[in-house]
């Protein structure tokens, strides 16, 4: 089955620098990479997804990129700022279930 | 107009005893999901529900059964609850997926907190 294997576990930056987090997965059938960001005591929610015929996605300050070759998957978010302190999911999907990374703790300081 | 709601938030029980959290999608979704996310944050899927049948069922034992009386609504029953079941429990609804997967909606969640 699907194995994804994200890092950093943690990671601190300075607000208006960037951050950048990294997925891998085992199946070469998955087709479909979504990020979702939980805030403290929330629910997770979806911020960017891809799929397995595009290399790039961008949404203002959020990118994500895919190598589907070396299977790899990435989340860029330039400027930060602090309200993007969260923990974020990679999670890669064929088509029954989506398998999650083991999220990325976000710490952006001011 | 919530989307995917949870009840109850917040559930602290006695081991040993069984407890329900229900789920309600309002989105017309056909896919249903069950998760768990431990202290460590880890999500893990438990089962899902395809317009009211079962698809998934990732070795959760037994104790746990989920239903579905239609197509909006997924329960999960626990029986005879262990410390580790301690978590918080997530539903989530997203349009079938077939050839074309897509974005999975998740409930507020519900914190479960066995003593």
């Amino acid at each position: 089955g699907e194995n994804v294997e994200q890092h950093p576990s943690t990671l601190s930056v300075q607000e208006g620098d960037s951050a950048v987090i990294k997925c891998t997965y085992s199946d070469s059938a998955s087709n479909y990479f979504p990020w979702y960001k939980q805030e403290l005591g929330k629910r997770p929610q979806l911020i960017i997804d891809i799929r397995s015929n595009v290399g790039e996605k961008k949404d203002q300050r959020i990118a994500v990129t895919l190598n589907k070759t070396a299977k790899h998957f990435s989340l860029h978010i330039t400027e930060t700022q602090p309200e993007d302190s969260a923990v974020y999911f990679c999670a890669a999907s064929t088509t029954d279930k989506l398998i999650f990374g083991t999220g990325t703790r976000l710490q952006v300081f001011p | 107009d919530t989307a995917v709601s949870q009840t109850p938030k917040y559930l602290v029980t006695q081991m040993g005893n069984d407890k329900s959290i229900k789920c309600e999608q309002n989105l017309g979704h056909d896919t249903m999901y069950w998760y768990k996310q431990d202290s460590k944050k880890f999500l893990k899927i438990m089962f899902s529900y395809n317009n009211k049948e079962l698809i998934i069922n990732e070795t959760v034992p037994n104790r746990f059964s989920p239903k579905s009386p239609d197509k909006a609504h997924l329960n999960l029953h626990i029986n005879s609850l262990e410390l580790g079941d301690s978590a918080v429990y997530f539903c989530a609804s997203s349009q079938a997926g077939g050839s074309s997967y897509n974005e999975q909606f998740f409930g507020p969640g519900t914190r479960l907190t066995v003593l």
